[in-house]
């Protein structure tokens, strides 16, 4: 069963435009939740994160939304540019005993800009 | 430089031939963990760490093992490899484990 669900396997957007990126969990008890940024030979970096405390982080070009009741959260870019082109994962842990108890994966998002 | 390191990068092997994969890192960090990477199963967590002596299961620990005798290294054992452990290996590693900074990987191919 999976936890943390993107939905889209790819997503393609025009260089300068929003980018969207969406992420569904199931689990109630996941209390955390990041993006990581990968390209291709390359591990994934940490690009941003959330508590489930607070509906919104914002990071220079990234924004990172949180509807709990929906289970939701989102990756905003704006404005995208050609470098964004990388396949993006969300993530959720909880907390447990002061550490994060694992971290779940989505299967990703392959945000391809156009120039 | 902070980072954390993998070795080997690539390593082709045969089944049954055990393997160690290396993972070092520099940051003091308390937490580090094992991922595998498969084509449209995302990132999979194998197992985890939060401090020396100290591991636990990740969502796929079947057929690995794995050593945290000291803070910076966390190694992963395969005892008797078989194919269906072909992947792409990431270790990780962070001070409270959710922002997790990640190796560059190694490709694992088990013949």
């Amino acid at each position: 069963d999976q936890q943390v669900k993107q939905n889209s396997p790819s997503l393609s957007v025009q260089e300068g435009r929003i980018s969207i990126l969406n992420c569904d969990y199931t689990n109630s008890m996941f209390d955390y939740f990041l993006w990581y940024k990968k390209y291709p030979a390359e591990g994934p970096t940490f690009l941003i994160s959330i508590s489930s405390i607070k509906d919104k982080n914002e990071d220079g070009r990234f924004t990172v939304f949180l509807n709990k009741s929906a289970k939701h959260l989102s990756l905003h870019i704006v404005p995208s540019q050609p470098g964004d082109s990388a396949v993006y994962f969300c993530a959720a842990s909880r907390n447990s005993g002061g550490g994060a108890d694992g971290l779940t994966f989505g299967k990703g998002t392959h945000l391809i800009i156009q120039p | 430089e902070a980072q954390v390191t993998q070795n080997p990068r690539y390593l082709i092997t045969v089944t049954g031939k055990k393997l160690t994969v290396t993972c070092s890192q520099n940051m003091n960090h308390e937490y580090m963990s094992w991922y595998r990477q498969d084509p449209g199963l995302g990132l999979r967590q194998i197992y985890y760490s939060m401090n020396v002596e100290v591991t636990d299961k990740g969502d796929v620990p079947e057929g690995y093992k794995v050593s945290r005798k000291e803070k910076r290294n966390f190694p992963l054992i395969l005892e008797s490899p078989s194919p269906n452990q072909t992947s792409l290996y990431f270790c990780a590693s962070s001070f409270r484990g959710h922002e997790q900074f990640f190796g560059p990987g190694t490709r694992l191919t088990v013949l």
